[in-house]
């Protein structure tokens, strides 16, 4: 069984300044992937980055990074120079990696100030 | 390319009634699942399928039924809707059991039960 906690419900962060969403994980498998999706307020769900349990680089995708430590089951997300469309809820979410079933967290609403 | 196609977009029904929510996907994918989204719980797995034929309980299966006769489509029924079952739907699909195997998903469904 995978179980994943975001502790942080709902931040604010100024335009152009970088935020960063914490999520932790507890699993049993051995190799896993972490994922991030974003879900603005129009309700889809939008993939926004991927991490594998052996990469051996944080992944990265323009403006979003992942911080990845293994030892620490933290998987945070990093957004840099945030914009106002990124204004939307972040959920992390992982699966063994010969699973297909994704296991979610709670979510993080971010809010993005002008 | 449509994606994954949820059907109806809204609904609402009355304590005891039946509906069922259509699933479809172009995608040829092996795998689709159901979700469902409750504020302050993240998306929780309802039920899943790796194939025609072939489905399985996720974490909150109680209270549905799903088929998968076809590749295509993964309708998931609710027998006797509960106020507990208000919630939004979503559906998702992919076809990679491996690596980042990330999800389709579908635009939601939001059900009020009465």
């Amino acid at each position: 069984a995978q179980k994943i906690t975001q502790t942080q419900p709902g931040m604010f962060v100024q335009e152009k300044e970088a935020v960063t969403l914490d999520c932790t994980y507890d699993t049993s498998d051995p190799s896993y992937g972490l994922f991030w999706y974003k879900q603005p307020s129009s309700g889809e769900m939008i993939f926004l980055i991927y991490q594998g349990s052996y990469d051996q680089q944080n992944a990265t995708e323009g403006r979003y990074s992942l911080n990845f430590q293994k030892a620490r089951k933290s998987a945070n997300l990093v957004i840099s120079a945030s914009q106002l469309g990124d204004s939307a809820m972040y959920f992390c979410a992982m699966r063994g990696l010969n699973d297909y079933k994704l296991s979610f967290g709670a979510g993080t609403t971010v809010t993005v100030r002008a | 390319n449509a994606g994954v196609t949820q059907t109806p977009k809204f609904q609402v029904l009355k304590t005891g009634q039946s509906m069922t929510l259509q699933c479809a996907q172009d995608m040829n994918h092996e795998y689709m699942s159901w979700y469902r989204q409750d504020p302050g719980m993240g998306l929780r797995l309802i039920h899943y399928s790796v194939g025609a034929g072939i489905t399985d309980q996720g974490e909150v299966p109680n209270g549905y039924n799903v088929s998968r006769s076809t590749t295509e489509d993964f309708p998931l029924r609710l027998l006797s809707a509960a106020p507990s079952q208000t919630s939004v739907y979503f559906c998702a699909s992919t076809n990679e059991r491996f690596g980042a195997n990330v999800l389709t998903f579908g635009a939601g469904s939001r059900l009020t039960v009465l």
